[in-house]
């Protein structure tokens, strides 16, 4: 059974702290991704990566960083949390072979900043 | 740039009923795929049905199905005989043909639909 597992259901952070959200996917998947869902907007990508230590900001990277130092893991970094990056988080990998491959996503995990 | 509507943000039907749930999309790409996902109360998205532009018969899974008008730019998912496992939110996505070696999925706002007995 495919995976991809993100470290926390729910998280609560004070303001200006560091956030690590961790995404782990037992695929073998050359893409991940990091979207955050808030209502009304759907999913809004922020981070992809295509290979190791490889990055590309999505629509919407302002605030966040993204590590990604072995294949199947892929952290999202908030370097000072702020109360308008409280969000749910999904993480989501596909293949690289081919277009149109389907996205698996995480469990998500919702992202309270106080 | 691509852009996804979905105007229904809420529906509901009863059990055994058929419901469709719209989207349309916004490109001026001539191949890509369209994507139908759900994600129920327990927060794991999951693929629901798959359309690629260049075939034009609409695909079909069990009791979902899609009507995809092309030059409409439509593309909205039908479900037969609806369960109440089919509560969830469902969105629809637009992935264009990769020219930056990746594919990126663009989401509409959702639709949440409820299943009542």
């Amino acid at each position: 059974d495919v995976k991809v597992t993100q470290s926390s259901r729910y998280l609560v952070k004070r303001t200006g702290e560091k956030v690590f959200l961790e995404c782990v996917q037992d695929m073998d998947h050359e893409n991940m991704f990091w979207y955050r869902q808030d209502p009304g907007l759907g999913l809004r990508l922020i981070y992809f990566s295509y290979d190791v230590k490889m990055k590309e900001k999505g629509d919407i990277p302002e605030g966040y960083s993204v590590s990604r130092e072995k294949k199947e893991r892929f952290s999202l970094i908030l370097e000072s949390a702020s109360t308008n990056q409280t969000s749910m988080y999904l993480c989501a990998s596909s293949s690289a072979t081919g277009w149109g491959t389907e996205a698996f996503f995480g469990q998500g995990t919702r992202l309270t900043v106080v | 740039a691509q852009t996804v509507t979905q105007s229904q943000p809420e529906m509901s039907v009863q059990e055994a009923e058929t419901v469709t749930l719209s989207c349309t999309y916004d490109t001026s790409e001539s191949n890509y795929y369209l994507f139908w996902y759900k994600q129920p109360p327990s927060r794991q998205m999951i693929l629901v049905i798959r359309q690629e532009a260049y075939k034009q018969q609409n695909a079909t899974e069990n009791r979902f199905s899609v009507n995809f008008q092309k030059a409409a730019k439509s593309f909205s998912l039908k479900i037969s005989d609806s369960q109440l496992g089919d509560t969830a939110m469902y969105f629809c996505a637009f992935m264009k043909h990769p020219t930056g070696g990746y594919n990126k999925l663009i989401f509409g706002a959702g639709t949440r639909l409820a299943v009542h007995p």
